[in-house]
């Protein structure tokens, strides 16, 4: 069995401000884990991921991320924010090995601010 | 260009008809899935399917039907739509057993779907 918990549906920001965005899961086995991003009547586009090897990635438009397993953690980071990443972000989860049963976290809204 | 694609983008319907979205991929993806998306609740898969011909429950499947009789392709059928299926639909495919670089999934952009 396998669950994400995303801390706080809703995010604020100023412009330039530091963006971090909390992802924590629980997993039977070793996870693939997932940061997607939607922005406004679009559908789901992945950011990052973390499959094996480095457990920092990054992603795109300057997302970053860590894979934390004492923590079992995968928390999103930005170091300075831009209004265009005002969207809603998930977490994911699936499996490592078996199939691709890939879940999410409710999703945080990012919201930037001048 | 790799993708999946959904149809139709926005459909308004009655309670009791009958109707289908489609989804289809090029990727030669075995495994898809659809999700419903509603506020505050994330995504949630309602069915998938590991190959043509097998399909199973997801975590939300009543009042929901699939068929995968190709490869390519993963419809959700509503036999009987009622006003709590009024939700954002997503289509998903990925490889089933993507190892690697290979493990995301696709989505498609969506059918927002409105049952009055």
């Amino acid at each position: 069995a396998q669950s994400v918990t995303q801390l706080g549906s809703h995010v604020s920001v100023s412009e330039g401000a530091l963006v971090l965005l909390r992802c924590n899961y629980s997993s039977s086995v070793p996870p693939y884990l997932f940061w997607y991003v939607q922005y406004p009547n679009q559908g789901l586009q992945l950011l990052l991921k973390y499959t094996t090897g480095a457990t920092l990635v990054k992603g795109i438009n300057g997302f970053e991320a860590e894979f934390k397993k004492s923590e079992t953690s995968f928390h999103l980071t930005k170091p300075s924010a831009h209004m265009s990443d005002a969207a809603e972000y998930f977490c994911a989860v699936r499996p490592s090995s078996g199939y691709s049963t890939l879940t999410f976290g409710k999703g945080t809204m990012l919201l930037v601010s001048p | 260009e790799a993708q999946v694609t959904q149809n139709p983008r926005y459909l308004i319907t009655v309670t009791g008809k009958k109707l289908t979205v489609t989804c289809s991929q090029n990727m030669n993806h075995e495994y898809m899935s659809w999700y419903r998306q509603d506020p505050g609740l994330g995504l949630r898969q309602i069915y998938y399917s590991m190959n043509v011909e097998v399909t199973d429950k997801g975590d939300v499947p009543e009042g929901y039907k699939v068929s995968r009789k190709e490869k390519r392709n993963f419809p959700l059928i509503l036999e009987s739509p009622s006003p709590n299926q009024t939700s954002l639909y997503f289509c998903a495919s990925s490889l089933s057993r993507g190892l690697g670089v290979n493990t995301e999934a696709f989505f498609g952009q969506g059918t927002r779907l409105t049952v009055v």
